[in-house]
């Protein structure tokens, strides 16, 4: 059975830092690109980062370049979203996603506030 | 970036109506697109892959087409569990962008 689990998630200042987790079982993770998606509180889905099975290309949406850092460790079958300089529009529900095969996880909430 | 623009932002429809959602690229992207169901408090599921292809275990009144800019995904008969948010990804590019989203709400 294929699972997808964030974690990770929580309440954090504005300019603070968080690490999200992605831990996958049930596929072969090392062949698939992965990506987070997040969904801000009553807002549509945002694509936010991916990386290539072999970590060597990541790619990066505009908004979070040069904060947000995507990685994974395909020995751990796991996917981990580094986010510095966290702002308040980055509040948001974050999702991994396998895109190719539609697995997605339940999501974790982020939320940045003073 | 390509931008993908939905349409109609909501829907309001009765069950047994045919519904048609539109997706605009502003640049083409072949068949490089899926549409997404999603229900309060849940991930989103895909119901069409490239354009036209159904998701295996998605119900045929569901339907896509389109190639390049004009993307549409059809509902043939609403159900009542079909009233949520549905969502259009382009992925021909980076970054991948999603349409606006539809409510599709119940008259």
């Amino acid at each position: 059975e294929v699972q997808v689990v964030e974690s990770g998630g929580g309440l954090v200042q504005p300019g603070g830092s968080l690490r999200l987790s992605c831990a996958a079982s049930g596929f072969t993770f090392s062949t698939y690109y992965i990506s987070w998606v997040r969904q801000a509180p009553g807002k549509g889905l945002e694509w936010v980062a991916n990386i290539k099975p072999d970590g060597s290309e990541k790619n990066y949406v505009d908004s979070v370049k040069g904060r947000f850092t995507i990685s994974r460790d395909n020995a751990k079958n796991s996917l981990s979203l580094q986010m510095n300089s966290l702002r308040a529009e980055d509040t948001a529900v974050y999702y991994c996603f396998v895109r190719s095969e539609d697995y997605w996880g339940q999501g974790t909430l982020v939320t940045v506030s003073s | 970036d390509i931008q993908m623009t939905q349409s109609p932002s909501s829907l309001s429809a009765s069950v047994g109506d045919r519904v048609t959602i539109t997706c605009r690229a502003s640049q083409g992207i072949r068949n490089d697109l899926g549409w997404y169901q999603q229900k309060p408090g849940k991930a989103p599921k895909r119901l069409i892959y490239v354009a036209s292809s159904l998701q295996s275990g998605v119900p045929s009144r569901f339907s896509g087409s389109g190639f390049g800019t004009e993307f549409t995904l059809t509902i043939s008969s609403l159900q009542p569990e079909d009233f949520a948010t549905y969502y259009c990804l382009q992925h021909n590019s980076y970054p991948n962008t999603f349409g606006q989203g539809t409510k599709l709400e119940i008259k």
